[in-house]
């Protein structure tokens, strides 16, 4: 089974300033894809970043970037000069196996609320 | 522009009613989702399928049942809605390179 671990209920950040998302995960797959996705108080779920397991570099978009630690299972996200409108619910999630199937389904963790002061 | 539209943002129902929640995908993918999300929860699969007619339950599939006659419809049932099924219902289709998932808008359900 997997496990998705996400330890801050809340964070908070200057505006301007970088802050780090924690993610931690647990699985017996080989291959796997790791996920972040933003809620905004508005509800919809935006995909952010992605990293796959065996990619050897880390996943970088704009102003995130994941910090993937394949031996300590580790997959926090680091958004860089954080803006207001980073205000947001943000969940860690995983998909195992290959591809095709059932191996599409993600485990979430139970999301980080990461709130951007003035 | 993709489109994941499920029929309603907010719904309410009393305790004992049959519920549909409906959403439709114009991304032409096999595989879609249903997860609920909760406070301090987050989301939990409920059900998936995978294609017309194939459904396969997720990690909480008590109280629910799904629906897929058409590649493009997957629909959520609560065939006797309760209290405790007072949540968000969010529905998911595959779409990109890293085959992440695509999400509708979500239907808050509240039954009273």
């Amino acid at each position: 089974a997997q496990k998705i671990t996400q330890t801050q209920p809340g964070m908070f950040v200057q505006e301007k300033e970088a802050v780090t998302l924690d993610c931690t995960y647990d699985t017996s797959d080989q291959s796997y894809g790791l996920f972040w996705y933003k809620q905004p108080s508005s509800g919809e779920m935006i995909f952010l970043i992605y990293q796959g397991s065996y990619d050897e570099q880390n996943a970088t978009e704009g102003r995130y970037s994941l910090n993937f630690q394949k031996a300590r299972k580790s997959a926090n996200l680091v958004i860089s000069a954080s803006q207001l409108g980073d205000s947001a619910m943000y969940f860690c999630a995983m998909r195992g196996g290959n591809s095709g199937g059932s191996n599409y389904k993600l485990t979430f963790g139970k999301g980080t609320l990461l709130t951007v002061n003035p | 522009d993709v489109k994941v539209t499920q029929s309603s943002r907010y719904l309410v129902k009393r305790t004992g009613e049959k519920v549909f929640l409906e959403c439709v995908q114009d991304m032409d993918h096999e595989n879609m989702f249903w997860y609920r999300q909760d406070p301090g929860l987050g989301l939990r699969l409920i059900y998936f399928s995978y294609d017309v007619k194939m459904k396969e339950k997720g990690d909480i599939p008590e109280g629910y049942s799904v629906s897929r006659e058409k590649k493009e419809r997957f629909s959520l049932i609560l065939e006797s809605a309760s209290t405790n099924q007072t949540s968000m219902y969010l529905c998911a289709t595959i779409l990109g390179a890293s085959y992440e998932q695509y999400f509708g808008p979500g239907t808050r359900l509240t039954v009273t």
